[in-house]
């Protein structure tokens, strides 16, 4: 199975910073990852497919890039909604495989 | 609007079974492939289960091959799965999530989720 790996584990910002969340696959996946927000008791929620490519309704302030095996999810001017956790999966190979998560919390 | 609603949750003994169901409306249910994702308390996201549109195609996760199957009824637009032998390790927030294809098929993601229902084994 492919392990996928983020960092870090969490972070706290302020409204208003850009972040960066890292994801690195355990060998090369392509451009075969998505990117998922959590908020508490909640379903996740499709953000970047395709490592770049923005889920229709997605602010335009969330941005993927990266290809291979290392990946970055961008939030830049960060709202107060966006506080919650985050995911990365590959979908290159079955199992597809989730990220540990990145929390995001407000500082 | 795409909606999909999990049930048949509950608390169960190790050992037992259950079958959870997820109903889905707001789309063409046939034409597209479904997964079960799981999400133990405090945990990240574990993968379970795939069936394709027509059932034609099914994949299970390692941990519960053997013992979980999964199915679909297109006519009833719903999807289950039945979980035998459980464990206390199959606690967990099950969701149903949609297979959304991209660019021709070349990728794919799960676009949309139902809201999960809890598993719980105990004794």
């Amino acid at each position: 199975d492919i392990q996928m790996t983020q960092s870090p584990s969490s972070l706290s910002a302020s409204v208003g910073d850009t972040v960066t969340i890292t994801c690195r696959a355990s060998q090369s996946i392509s451009s075969y990852l998505n990117w998922y927000q959590q908020k508490p008791g909640k379903a996740p929620k499709l953000l970047i497919y395709a490592a770049s490519s923005l889920q229709s309704g997605v602010p335009s302030r969330f941005s993927g890039s990266g290809s291979g095996t290392d990946f970055t999810l961008t939030i830049s001017s960060l709202q107060p909604e966006d506080f919650a956790t985050y995911y990365c999966q590959q979908s290159y190979s079955t199992p597809p495989t989730f990220g540990q998560g990145t929390r995001l919390e407000i500082k | 609007e795409v909606q999909l609603v999990e049930s048949g949750g509950g608390l169960v003994q190790p050992g037992g079974s259950l079958r959870l169901s997820c109903a889905a409306s707001g789309f063409t249910f046939s034409s597209y492939s479904m997964n079960w994702v799981r999400q133990a308390p405090g945990k990240g996201l574990e993968w379970v289960s795939y069936i394709s549109s027509s059932s034609s195609t099914i994949y299970y996760a390692d941990s519960v091959k053997g013992r979980f199957t999964i199915s679909r009824d297109n006519a009833k637009n719903s999807l289950y799965l039945q979980m035998n032998s459980l464990r206390d390790e199959d606690t967990a927030v099950y969701y149903c999530a949609r297979t959304r294809a991209h660019y021709s098929g070349s990728y794919y993601s799960f676009d949309y989720w139902g809201q999960g229902t809890l598993v719980t084994v105990s004794s």
